[in-house]
């Protein structure tokens, strides 16, 4: 079974600072797709950033950039110049190519930015 | 591009009773999914769609079930509602065969009393 586990209930960061969220997991598989999805107060979940375990450079898209350490189950979310918008719960998933789209959803971190 | 969308966004039930949820998926997207989001807790995954037949399920019981139309949309019905089925019931579109990552509605606040 896969599990997805995410340690920091919640977080504070200064506007403009750099912050970065933890994530580890554990799978038997060997290809498998990780993600960050933001989900602020109005619910619905945004996808972040995408990584493929395959790949060994880490995803970045703008902002967010992902360290991720296969050999160690470590999947974590750098997010540089912190803005007020990305006041968020930040839920870290996994998604194995032989579990049929499932994806697994860690329990989440509430990161808020500090103006 | 239209996007997910759920109805309603807000439910209040009595226990025992029977809920039907909807969802209309993204466009271009033929697979949906449901997820169960209890207070405090990331996402549980119920079960998934394609082709109008269930694709995979997650630990929820018989109770738990589900319908994909032609056009893609699909529902969620709850039988025999418990205290515990109280959550945020998020629907997720997604193309089947590309690893796609999962597009998320706003979800449903379910409340049973």
């Amino acid at each position: 079974a896969q599990t997805v586990t995410q340690s920091q209930p919640e977080m504070s960061v200064q506007e403009a600072e750099t912050v970065t969220l933890s994530c580890t997991y554990d799978t038997s598989e060997n290809n498998y797709y990780l993600f960050w999805y933001k989900q602020p107060p109005s619910r619905q979940m945004i996808l972040v950033i995408r990584q493929e375990a395959y790949k060994q450079q880490n995803a970045t898209e703008n902002r967010f950039s992902v360290n991720f350490q296969k050999a160690a189950k470590s999947f974590s979310l750098k997010i540089s110049d912190s803005q007020l918008g990305d006041t968020a719960m930040y839920f870290c998933a996994f998604m194995g190519t032989n579990t049929g789209n499932q994806f697994y959803f860690g329990t989440g971190t509430s990161l808020t930015v500090i103006p | 591009e239209t996007g997910v969308t759920q109805s309603p966004t807000h439910l209040i039930k009595t226990r025992g009773q029977q809920v039907t949820l909807r969802c209309s998926s993204q466009s271009g997207h033929n697979t949906v999914s449901w997820y169960q989001q209890a207070l405090g807790q990331g996402p549980q995954f119920i079960f998934q769609y394609y082709r109008e037949e269930e694709n995979g399920r997650g630990n929820f019981p018989p109770r738990f079930s589900g319908l994909q139309f032609p056009n893609y949309s699909s529902e969620l019905n709850v039988n025999a509602l418990e205290l515990d089925d109280s959550a945020l019931y998020l629907c997720a579109s997604s193309f089947q065969g590309d690893n796609s990552p999962l597009h998320f509605g706003n979800g449903t606040r379910l409340t049973v009393t």
